[in-house]
């Protein structure tokens, strides 16, 4: 069973860019979610994609955004990048009602 | 609304310590309660989870139980290895919804 894949695994961008992360789901998992986590913090809820309709967003601006693929692998997208987007993005994904979430290893983003 | 609320860190323990690790929460109906463990430059992998009150979750060595009267979800091991030295995040989440996660508590264990 292939587990949670993210690419690419670092990225360098520069304010005001754009950047898109990559997240491929665990085989049979529908649902994926995708989080912030700041050097030294928790992981913070960006948002959740079910069925490739969004059905759960964090406390994010829009310029964070997101597609689900049929195949329920998953994108996020952000504009306009600002200094303190500057993070390890989690994607991770689950099965139907499932509780738990499995975590890719993350992408680490920096903006400079 | 829904929080974790996690002892702060960072902890430093001696090979064959004891540790405990506090961890309470907050929530709006029945969450489901979960330990993650982040190793140095990886992603976050499931510790243990337990999904109702007073349930027990275990993993290598590792224990939590789900206390619904104290909204507690205490991480234990009873002799920590150099191998446990990394950041545990103490998390909940209610069905179908989001994960809600503390600020996690580092751990370094010295031989």
């Amino acid at each position: 069973e292939t587990g949670v894949t993210q690419s690419p695994t670092h990225l360098i961008k520069t304010r005001g860019q754009q950047v898109t992360l990559r997240c491929s789901s665990q085989s049979g998992h529908n649902t994926v979610s995708w989080y912030q986590q700041a050097l030294g913090q928790g992981p913070q809820f960006i948002f959740q994609y079910y069925r490739e309709e969004e059905n759960g967003r964090g406390n994010f601006p829009p310029r964070f955004s997101g597609l689900q693929f049929p195949n329920y692998s998953s994108e996020l997208n952000v504009n306009a990048l600002e200094l303190d987007d500057s993070a390890l993005y989690l994607c991770a994904s689950r099965g139907g009602w499932s509780e738990t979430q499995y975590f890719g290893p993350g992408t680490r983003l920096l903006v400079l | 609304g829904d929080s974790v609320t996690q002892m702060e860190g960072p902890v430093t323990l001696s090979e064959e310590a004891f540790l405990t690790i506090n961890c309470t929460y907050t929530a709006t109906g029945y969450p489901s309660l979960f330990w993650y463990v982040q190793y140095p430059g990886e992603g976050l992998q499931l510790l243990l989870k337990a999904t109702k009150a007073d349930d027990k979750g275990s993993n290598k060595g590792f224990e939590a139980t789900y206390r619904k009267e104290t909204t507690s979800f205490h991480l234990e091991k009873g002799s920590v290895q150099v191998s446990d030295s990394a950041v545990y995040f103490c998390a909940l989440s209610l069905p179908g919804n989001q994960f809600y996660f503390g600020t996690g508590t580092s751990l370094t264990v010295i031989p």
